[in-house]
């Protein structure tokens, strides 16, 4: 399963644009790249997911290199309500989701 | 629409007693996976059902820990007898089939083992 890399920690002021970088250099070509976060002790909450485009919803904006290396979550205006843990997953190829948790990157939201 | 939902959301046993977790996963979701995060630790992978098959059970700790999901709809992961380092909180996650399709997760279930 390819392995990611994000820092521990992050902080952003309320109302800027929070950017959370990931690294998956051993990436495969049909591996997608997704992001979750936890709030508290809640369950995981899925945000968004791409293979090689850039994506956006209502809730963040995914931009993937074009190598496929590394991917950037980009949540436009933070709140202090988007203070979590964020995971960034490679999805294994066979269909399933064998996720592989890291550490993810613990975003503080300040006012 | 209802997500997916797990029962209890806590419980507290004593060591060598069984507990029963249960996972009701979204309609319509053949894949159900269980997660468990104990204490200080990332999230752990357990095992994923497609519809009343277990596809993959790599990340099953031990033998104490038996899966079911009979009928292909709610799942119940048993653990008997628990044993202290099985607190924790399992999460129990559910998803179309397809390679593009995301997993949705429950709350999860707090266990303590005292």
């Amino acid at each position: 399963d390819a392995k990611t890399t994000q820092p521990p920690s992050m902080d952003c002021a309320e109302g800027r644009a929070a950017n959370l970088p990931c690294n998956h250099s051993t990436i495969s070509g049909n591996e997608y790249v997704y992001w979750y976060r936890q709030i508290h002790s809640q369950g995981p909450q899925y945000i968004i997911h791409g293979l090689k485009n850039n994506e956006t919803n209502e809730m963040a904006s995914l931009i993937i290199t074009e190598d496929r290396k590394s991917s950037t979550l980009i949540l436009p205006h933070a709140t202090l309500r988007d203070t979590a843990v964020y995971y960034c997953i490679v999805r294994v190829e066979y269909g399933g989701f064998k996720t592989i948790f890291g550490a993810g990157t613990r975003l503080f939201v300040k006012a | 629409e209802a997500g997916v939902t797990q029962f209890p959301s806590h419980s507290v046993i004593e060591k060598g007693q069984t507990v029963t977790l249960r996972c009701d996963p979204i309609s319509g979701h053949d894949n159900l996976y269980w997660y468990r995060r104990v204490m200080g630790k990332e999230i752990k992978f357990l095992l994923h059902f497609v519809k009343e098959s277990k596809q993959d059970e790599s990340g099953m700790p031990n033998n104490r820990f038996l899966a079911e999901r009979t009928g292909g709809t709610y799942s119940t992961l048993k653990v008997q007898p628990a044993e202290l380092e099985d607190s924790g909180v399992y999460f129990c996650a559910s998803s179309f089939q397809g390679v593009d399709t995301e997993a949705f997760f429950g709350q999860g279930t707090r266990l303590t083992v005292v």
